[in-house]
């Protein structure tokens, strides 16, 4: 089992629109969750961090629910600006007291004018 | 903020070749990583340091890679030899402290093209 999955999509969707991710990870240990957005030839850059109530960033909404360990981003009225790959990311447990972060493949997102 | 800078931004090289990516983490970053990306098998962890120590280096591929932190500003992965399967985007990130509360920064990349 892929430590965190995805819908690779595409998703096509109308601006304006509202669209939901979801990704499931298979640690029950992680703690810290992420989403990230890697534009097209672009580098990963943080999203938003998910936390355990919830959490809002202007027009997106992250949720976390540890017991079905399952993470999910919600965007509202979508913009063209939107069109991007989202990577959900946990983070994992190494030696030495230190730990990295896991990333899913990604959902890619289209936003249609 | 001058950010995680890596270099060369763009590598073709032939088969059997020497390869060495270069990254300088973010001043005060004490954390620095190495991914690389394929469409195959997206973002892959190669390699972490905490305090120039590495902590894991599970995901190294084989014994052609290796990697270095000799100073706190300053790491290199080296292929040797390099092989076409190599090829793939090689990201370099780092972060504050030694866990992942608030993520981490990646540098723009290396795109390594072995021939």
């Amino acid at each position: 089992r892929k430590e965190v999955e995805q819908d690779p999509g595409p998703f096509n969707v109308p601006e304006g629109a509202t669209v939901a991710f979801n990704c499931t990870y298979s640690n029950s240990a992680s703690q810290s969750f992420f989403w990230y957005r890697q534009d097209c030839r672009k580098e990963p850059k943080l999203l938003m961090s998910v936390y355990s109530s919830g959490n809002e960033d202007g027009r997106f909404t992250a949720q976390l629910n540890r017991a079905s360990q399952y993470i999910s981003l919600l965007i509202r009225d979508s913009k063209l600006s939107d069109s991007a790959t989202y990577l959900c990311v946990v983070n994992i447990l190494t030696g030495g007291g230190a730990d990295g972060l896991t990333f899913g493949k990604g959902t890619h997102l289209i936003i249609q004018p | 903020d001058a950010g995680v800078i890596q270099s060369p931004r763009h590598e073709v090289t032939e088969m059997g070749q020497e390869v060495t990516l270069r990254c300088k983490p973010i001043s005060g970053h004490n954390s620095l990583f190495w991914y690389r990306q394929t469409m195959m098998r997206g973002l892959e962890l190669l390699i972490y340091f905490n305090n120039n120590v590495p902590i894991d280096d599970s995901g190294m591929p084989e014994d052609r890679f290796s990697a270095k932190m000799p100073n706190a500003s300053f790491s290199t992965l080296k292929i040797q030899p390099s092989e076409p399967r190599d090829s793939a985007v090689y990201f370099c990130a780092s972060r504050v402290g030694a866990f992942s509360n608030y993520g981490y920064t990646f540098g723009s990349g290396t795109r390594l093209t072995v021939v």
